[in-house]
């Protein structure tokens, strides 16, 4: 099964700042790779689809860029509300893996 | 507005099946060219894939669960099913049933259900 590993575990950034999340896998999943956030006792919600599409209704900060395995979600400027987990997840092969996850915290 | 919604039992005894239902509404289950699956995630961890179901019939398993599990379509009932035999507490997880478009990625999931495995 294609791994999938997010780094780092864990970032500590400020309101205003940029945020770089990063997503590797073990091998080459094209461009078949999304994004989500969760928050505290909620579903994830569907950020980023097919490495650089941004979801319905998701703001233009999120962006998403990267293919076969290098993959990178960015947010041009923390708002209070990004702080969540942030997980990859490849739909190039069964099972569809999830990286472990990053969490965003406030500093 | 599409929603998806999971019921089951909240407690499982251990060796013991654990069964859940995700009804679908404002859409057809039947609807082509869609998945409906299954992710599950234990208290304080990441996301597990469990398994997927095709409209058609088609179905894709986590291969670490392959043996214990089944997910089912009822188009009657607008529902799909969860079955995972054998539950040790290391199956203690929140449930959450979701659709994914075949080209894209999953774009609608239910609230999740917390199935406690326990004797």
């Amino acid at each position: 099964e294609i791994v999938l590993t997010q780094s780092p575990a864990t970032l500590s950034l400020s309101p205003g700042e940029g945020a770089t999340l990063s997503c590797r896998a073990s091998q080459s999943v094209s461009g078949y790779l999304a994004w989500y956030q969760q928050k505290p006792g909620q579903a994830p919600r569907l950020l980023i689809y097919d490495a650089s599409n941004r979801a319905t209704g998701i703001p233009a900060r999120f962006s998403g860029s990267g293919s076969g395995t290098d993959f990178t979600l960015t947010i041009s400027s923390l708002e209070p509300e990004d702080f969540a987990v942030y997980y990859c997840q490849q739909r190039s092969d069964w099972p569809h893996t999830f990286g472990q996850g990053t969490k965003l915290e406030i500093k | 507005q599409l929603q998806l919604q999971e019921s089951g039992p909240g407690l499982v005894r251990p060796s013991e099946t654990l069964t859940l239902t995700c009804t679908v509404s404002g859409a057809s289950i039947s609807s082509s060219s869609y998945y409906w699956g299954w992710i599950r995630q234990p208290p304080g961890k990441g996301l597990e894939w469990i398994g997927s179901i095709y409209y058609s019939g088609s179905t894709y398993y986590n291969p670490s669960l392959k043996s214990r599990v089944t997910i089912s379509v009822d188009t009657s009932k607008n529902q799909f099913s969860l079955k995972l035999s054998s539950v040790t507490a290391a199956d203690t997880a929140v449930y959450y049933c979701a659709r994914r478009p075949q080209w894209g990625a999953i774009n609608y999931w239910g609230q999740g259900t917390l199935v406690t495995v326990s004797s």
